[in-house]
């Protein structure tokens, strides 16, 4: 499959503990984030998304945290499966120029039987 | 419904050479917006086009161009290959008419330069 990358910070997690994956982002003038998830071999999977005007968003065992006061979003997935295994990237972009997203560093799950 | 596919999913080219990747939108998008992605820089946004005309652009060199066709086929071209332009290279397609969550991702074009 795809090497998405090589130096990725990992978070490996026992199954059906629950995951907690955090990103910093970079332009106060961002108002829309979004969760993707990349499994290998494949391209990015939309997770979750969240607007500025809003804190919190729950999704299918998913919630996202975001904290504008400090530029920092967090991905919660409950009861963590083998299938969750995969990279995780927040991105930001702006409502106004729509389809130009901006990528976090990404954060690889690992996902212990 | 087809997802959005990419042609082809690897390449292997030399410094020097130039390569065209395709990408075929799922059926009624019109807007496709191509990133790279590689292990030192992340996932980076190239370009967006929609209804054949670029929209936004990112920071890369002029080396790399697209176009948009009326079927929102698009192509992404990079010419004079470098060593550094080896990455996975990534379209998602979208109807443009909502929130920018309305993106799906190909699976890529792996690009290797030799």
């Amino acid at each position: 499959g795809e090497s998405v990358g090589l130096h990725l910070p990992t978070l490996s997690v026992q199954e059906g503990d629950n995951s907690i994956i955090n990103c910093a982002y970079s332009n106060s003038a961002s108002d829309y984030f979004i969760w993707y998830k990349q499994e290998s071999g494949k391209g990015p999977q939309f997770i979750i998304d969240i607007r500025s005007n809003m804190d919190k968003r729950q999704g299918q065992r998913v919630t996202v945290l975001l904290n504008k006061t400090v530029k920092h979003l967090s991905l919660q997935i409950a009861a963590t499966q083998p299938g969750d295994s995969a990279v995780y990237f927040c991105a930001e972009t702006r409502m106004d120029s729509s389809y130009k997203l901006i990528f976090g560093s990404g954060t690889r799950l690992l996902v212990r039987p | 419904k087809a997802g959005v596919t990419q042609t082809p999913r690897y390449l292997i080219k030399t410094r020097g050479q130039q390569v065209t990747l395709s990408c075929s939108p799922i059926s009624g998008h019109r807007s496709v917006s191509w990133y790279q992605q590689t292990p030192g820089q992340g996932l980076q946004f190239l370009f967006e086009y929609f209804s054949e005309t670029q929209r936004n652009k990112g920071n890369f060199p002029g080396r790399f161009s697209g176009r948009q066709f009326s079927n929102s086929r698009s192509e992404m071209n990079v010419s004079t290959l470098e060593l550094g332009d080896s990455a996975l290279y990534l379209c998602a397609s979208s109807h443009r008419s909502g929130t920018p969550n309305e993106q799906f991702f190909g699976p890529g074009t792996r690009l290797t330069v030799l």
